[in-house]
């Protein structure tokens, strides 16, 4: 079974802080996906890449950066956190042209 | 307008009985269509594609109306362990590739 692994179940970082989100996949997958889920929003993309050095905008990407250096890691980044990036965030990731994504288990980040 | 609209719910039915819901989209290039089911705390799992024709696997069975931009999702015999939220998924295509956009999910509670 493909396995997406991200980092930290739960994460409380203080306002202003550089956090660092980390997620693997362990299949090969060239495309990965960050997303943040938040109730009565659903899933917003944040930032994808479809290959190592690669990265594109999401529908939200203000605030946050990500690094894919190699093809099995995709981090996320929060520059200065604060406190309306509070939220759960979802790594995906996916074979090119499958679009049945596998997600991590997530991230609950609370920044206070 | 959202890309991606669904009723949030809860829908609240007794097991064994039949229930249905629906999504629509704004994109009229949307391509791929998708139902993700997301359990209580977890992460979101693909459920099924839907195609032009109809499909069905096993209790579920998912409908495609391209001309009203609308796509539903058809659960019979419904068990306890339904019991979900429902997100409704379609690709939007990018000149970088395909990527998904999630509904905020439909509700739903199976009681005994």
């Amino acid at each position: 079974d493909v396995k997406v692994t991200q980092s930290s179940r739960y994460l409380v970082k203080r306002t202003g802080e550089k956090v660092f989100l980390e997620c693997v996949q362990d299949m090969d997958h060239e495309n990965m996906f960050w997303y943040r889920q938040d109730p009565g929003l659903g899933l917003r993309l944040i930032y994808f890449s479809y290959d190592v050095k690669m990265k594109e905008k999401g529908d939200i990407p203000e605030g946050y950066s990500v690094s894919r250096e190699k093809k099995e890691r995709f981090s996320l980044i929060l520059e200065s956190a604060s406190t309306n990036q509070t939220s759960m965030y979802l790594c995906a990731s996916s074979s090119f042209g499958d679009y049945g994504y596998t997600f991590g288990s997530g991230t609950r980040l609370t920044v206070v | 307008r959202k890309e991606v609209e669904q009723d949030p719910g809860p829908f609240n039915v007794p097991e064994g009985a039949t229930v249905a819901f629906n999504c629509t989209y704004s994109n009229s290039a949307s391509q791929s269509f998708f139902w993700y089911r997301q359990d209580c705390r977890k992460e979101p799992k693909l459920l099924m594609s839907v195609y032009s024709s109809g499909n069905e696997d096993g209790r579920f069975t998912a409908q495609l109306n391209r001309a009203s931009q609308y796509i539903s999702l058809l659960i019979r015999d419904s068990k306890l362990s339904d019991s979900a939220t429902y997100l409704c998924v379609v690709n939007k295509k990018k000149s970088s590739g395909d990527k998904l956009t999630f509904g905020t999910g439909t509700r739903l509670a199976v009681r005994p």
